[in-house]
């Protein structure tokens, strides 16, 4: 079935230094969504990529959205320990023999950063 | 806050039993899924209620199953419960049947079978 591989499975930085996960379909995606969970939280929503080759940022976040909308990055400049926690990717998918879509999800990358 | 309520925040119960979660969505959001979070296992998608109707099914076991009521708060029941059933349980919601739209997560209950 359909699968979402993200790597790194875990990353571990130096406040000040840049972190990027990777996130990738076996298929294409109409869209991919991001989400951060905080330690001890839950999932909070970050944004969603919708076209080919899309690029939005949100401060020190870059997010992109491949070019064959198979792959999708996240990238944040100059960690603060703010950033801490676990960052999923997830893509539409429809399930076998389903009519309905699901979410696919990555299975995240957990950053930590030291001060 | 997102506005999604669960409850029991935490649940201890032994293998066997039956548990039930709850979750009230977002004001005026139609749809509501549930997901299970076990460690180093990421978030299992389980099943996906809109306005009252099953709209899609992940890796849901047997054991369990799901109802959405006419208020659209939804409930999650889980029985004969095993130890690897031990997990975090979120449920979310969104105001729009398909998966284009942001999903909000409720805080989670915390599951512990012993």
């Amino acid at each position: 079935g359909q699968q979402v591989m993200q790597i790194p499975q875990y990353q571990h930085v130096q406040e000040g230094e840049d972190f990027t996960t990777y996130c990738n379909s076996s298929t294409t995606l109409s869209n991919i969504q991001w989400y951060k969970q905080r330690p001890g939280g839950h999932p909070v929503f970050l944004i969603q990529l919708v076209k080919s080759g899309e690029v939005k940022k949100q401060k020190r976040l870059t997010f992109q959205f491949g070019e064959a909308k198979k792959n999708s990055s996240l990238h944040i400049t100059a960690t603060q320990t703010t950033d801490v926690g676990t960052y999923f990717c997830a893509g539409p998918a429809f399930p076998e023999g389903g009519n309905n879509r699901k979410l696919i999800w990555g299975l995240g990358t957990s950053l930590a950063v030291n001060p | 806050d997102s506005g999604v309520t669960q409850t029991p925040k935490h649940l201890i119960t032994a293998t066997g039993q039956r548990v039930t979660l709850r979750c009230s969505p977002r004001s005026g959001d139609l749809s509501v899924y549930w997901y299970q979070q076990s460690l180093d296992q990421g978030l299992q998608f389980l099943i996906h209620y809109y306005n009252g109707e099953e709209r899609a099914k992940g890796n849901i076991l047997e054991r369990f199953s799901a109802q959405q009521f006419p208020d659209l708060h939804s409930e999650l029941n889980l029985s004969s419960l095993e130890l690897g059933d031990s997990a975090l349980y979120f449920c979310a919601s969104s105001f729009h049947a398909d998966t284009y739209n942001e999903q909000f997560f409720g805080p989670g209950t915390r599951l512990t079978v012993l």
